[in-house]
């Protein structure tokens, strides 16, 4: 079985500061990973993923996550804050044994202040 | 781009009626789910299918049902409608296995009264 824990449900930043938040996950075998973001009353998008290959994944508006195995860490960070970056961003893991199934985290919550 | 549709964004229904929420992909996608989202428990999966007429049950199946009788549309059913089946409810659909990821619709944020 596979889980995600994101470390803070609410994180807050000031606009232009760095962003980070944390996602550990557990899996018995090489992990997927994928970072999704979640506007107010929209579905979830997809920012990024990491399959295989290089650790150091880039996705959409300038977020990118390193998948960290000694670690077992899949943290997403952005440079510079923007005020459209608030919203709910959650981490979601699976893997060859799970079927079809992806695990979600409960989410963190990014609030930009100006 | 992958377009999955959901019928419905806003549904108010009254305790102990048949509920119906439908969800269409446009992608040709194999597989199809139901979640439920609320607040602090993140997103739960309810069913999912892998082929037309087969499903799966999720983490949380008691109380729903589904049905895929065509490749693009899978429904959510709620037999009996409860107050605590009020969520919001995302359909989401997949290509191929499980390092692909999963598209989402907008969402049907459901009230049961």
């Amino acid at each position: 079985a596979q889980s995600v824990t994101q470390l803070g449900s609410h994180v807050s930043v000031s606009e232009g500061a760095l962003v980070l938040l944390r996602c550990n996950y557990s899996s018995s075998v090489p992990p997927y990973l994928f970072w999704y973001v979640q506007y107010p009353n929209q579905g979830l998008q997809l920012l990024l993923k990491y399959t295989t290959g290089a650790t150091l994944v880039k996705g959409i508006n300038g977020f990118e996550a390193e998948f960290k195995k000694s670690e077992t860490s899949f943290h997403l960070t952005k440079p510079s804050a923007h005020m459209s970056d608030a919203a709910e961003y959650f981490c979601a893991v699976s893997n060859s044994n799970s079927g079809y199934a992806l695990n979600f985290g409960k989410g963190t919550s990014l609030l930009v202040t100006p | 781009d992958v377009k999955v549709t959901q019928s419905s964004r806003y549904l108010v229904k009254r305790t102990g009626e048949k509920v119906f929420l439908e969800c269409v992909q446009d992608m040709d996608h194999e597989n199809m789910f139901w979640y439920r989202q609320d607040p602090g428990l993140g997103l739960r999966l309810i069913y999912f299918s892998y082929d037309v007429k087969m499903k799966e049950k999720g983490d949380i199946p008691e109380g729903y049902s589904v049905s895929r009788e065509k490749k693009e549309r899978f429904s959510l059913i709620l037999e009996s409608a409860s107050t605590n089946q009020t969520s919001m409810y995302l359909c989401a659909s997949m290509k191929g296995g499980s390092n692909q990821p999963q598209h989402f619709g907008d969402g049907t944020r459901l009230s049961i009264l």
